[in-house]
C-alpha cells in the first residue's frame, strides 16, 4: 500500500511563502487524488485542495484559490501544497492524504508537517 | 460548497455504552460518499468508514456508519478506551470536499 512522507517543520515570516512536500512510495502515485488538510492548533480539519496528476486535474477550496498552488512530480512520486502571503492564521499543522481508489477520501496520511508563521 | 454540521459538539459517556454522531449536510451528498474520521492528539486522522456505511479495513465492528442524502450517523456500539477521540465527517463526492467541525467524544 502507498505510504506518505513529508517534509520537516517550517518557521516562516508573515508575507512569506512556504512549500510542504509529500513524498508517495507504494502505489500508483498519479492516478489517485492526493489531497492537503490542514489543522490549525486546536482547531478541526480544513480541506485546501488536492491533484490527480494523471488527469491533470486540481481543485482547491475558494477560501485558499489565490494563495495556494497544489503540484506534483511524477518522475520523484511527490506531491507539493505551495502557500503564499503567509499570515500567522496560517499556523496549522499540513496533512497530505490519499487513497489507491479513485476517490477524494483518505485512508493514507503523511505524518504532518508543522508550519508557524511567526514575525 | 456543502457545509457539514456535527452533533452533538461535545459527547460524555462511559467505557461500555453506546454513542452515536450526527452529520448533516446543507445539500444532498452525492451518491453518500460521507466518510468518518478519529483523532487522537498529536496524530493524523484514521480513517473509519466511507461510503457512510462501509468500515475502512481493521476498523473494529463496534463502529457503523448508516445515513444517505444529508443526514448520517456514526455509532459506536460499546465503547473501549481507545474510543475516546475527536470524530470527523467528510464529504468527498463534491469539490470541495469540506469537513464537519467535529465531535469530541470524552469519558463521563
Amino acid at each position: 500500500q502507498v505510504q506518505l512522507v513529508q517534509s520537516g517543520a517550517e518557521v516562516k515570516k508573515p508575507g512569506s511563502s512556504v512549500k510542504v512536500s509529500c513524498k508517495a512510495s507504494g502505489g500508483t502515485f498519479s492516478e489517485f487524488p492526493i489531497s492537503w488538510v490542514r489543522q490549525a492548533p486546536g482547531r478541526g480539519l480544513e480541506w485546501m485542495g488536492g491533484i490527480v496528476h494523471m488527469l491533470g486535474r486540481t481543485e482547491y477550496a475558494q477560501k485558499f484559490q489565490d494563495r495556494v498552488t497544489i503540484t506534483a512530480d511524477e518522475f520523484t512520486t511527490t506531491a507539493y501544497l505551495e502557500l503564499s502571503s503567509l499570515r500567522s492564521e496560517d499556523t496549522a499543522v499540513y496533512y497530505c492524504g490519499t487513497t489507491d481508489l479513485q476517490l477524494w477520501f483518505m485512508d493514507v496520511w503523511g505524518q504532518g508537517t508543522t508550519v508557524t508563521v511567526s514575525s | 460548497e456543502i457545509v457539514l454540521t456535527q452533533s452533538p459538539g461535545t459527547l460524555s459517556l462511559s467505557p461500555g455504552e453506546r454513542g452515536t454522531l450526527s452529520c448533516r449536510a446543507s445539500q444532498t451528498v452525492n451518491s453518500d460518499f460521507l466518510a468518518w474520521y478519529q483523532q487522537k492528539p498529536g496524530q493524523a486522522p484514521r480513517l473509519l468508514m466511507y461510503a457512510a456505511s462501509r468500515r475502512a479495513a481493521g476498523i473494529p465492528d463496534r463502529f457503523s456508519g448508516s445515513g444517505s442524502g444529508t443526514d448520517f450517523n456514526l455509532t459506536i456500539r460499546k465503547l473501549e478506551p481507545e474510543d475516546f477521540a475527536v470524530y470527523y465527517c467528510q464529504q468527498y463526492g463534491t469539490s470541495p470536499r469540506t469537513f464537519g467541525q467535529g465531535t469530541k467524544v470524552e469519558i463521563k
